[in-house]
């Protein structure tokens, strides 16, 4: 059973652009959710859906962040006109069900240039 | 809502020391208390977890304990491993529909 995968591993996007993450969650797992991590920080959670639904997303910020998970493919996280701020590990999970444990993807590491 | 503070953020011991880090949480309805070893560059992987019905579990050499009215839990690792060195989260969830929400990291060195 693969693991959570996510793609690209690296992403660098210049200022004004689009950043488009992938995340394909474990098989069998129909909850995703999206965190962000500052070098030298921990996790800060961002949304958290189910399959064509988003559940929670108290985490995102208001503007130029959105996130889907449609009935086929992979989740998707996308940032519009990046600043270099939003320079991260952007870290997906998944889990079976909403209660149940978490198991990460390898991460996507987005520079804005 | 939930916040979670961890401590230390950094520590050091010598290889086959013990290590402890400690977190605690604000919320009481918090049930899940999950830790995860990240090594550098690399994903946050599950090492042990403990639910709010259990006051300690143990794992070969990784232990948690939970004391549910300080609001407290920690990670105890024994005969500490260079391989042991990584950053440590501790993370908190209230049941139902709240997400996980992580303490700050402790970054562990073990020194041979």
């Amino acid at each position: 059973n693969a693991g959570v995968m996510q793609n690209p591993r690296h992403l660098v996007r210049r200022r004004g652009q689009e950043a488009r993450l992938r995340c394909s969650p474990m098989k069998g797992h129909s909850h995703v959710y999206w965190y962000r991590q500052l070098p030298e920080e921990g996790l800060k959670f961002m949304v958290y859906l189910q399959k064509e639904n988003i559940i929670d997303e108290s985490g995102m910020p208001k503007e130029r962040f959105s996130a889907e998970f449609p009935k086929e493919g992979p989740s998707i996280l996308r940032i519009q006109q990046v600043v270099r701020g939003d320079s991260a590990a952007y870290f997906c999970a998944s889990s079976p069900q909403k209660t149940d444990t978490q198991y990460f993807g390898p991460g996507t590491r987005l520079t804005v240039l | 809502g939930e916040n979670v503070e961890q401590h230390p953020s950094t520590l050091s011991v010598q290889e086959g020391d013990s290590a402890v880090i400690k977190c605690t949480y604000s919320d009481s309805a918090s049930n899940y208390f999950p830790w995860y070893k990240q090594e550098l560059g690399k994903r946050p992987q599950l090492i042990i977890d403990i639910r709010s019905n259990v006051g300690e579990k143990k794992d070969q050499r990784i232990a948690v304990t939970l004391n549910k009215t300080a609001k407290h839990f920690s990670l105890h690792i024994t005969e500490t491993q260079p391989e042991d060195s990584a950053v440590y989260f501790c993370a908190a969830r209230i049941s139902g529909n709240t997400p996980l929400v992580f303490g700050k990291g402790t970054r562990l060195s073990v020194i041979a």
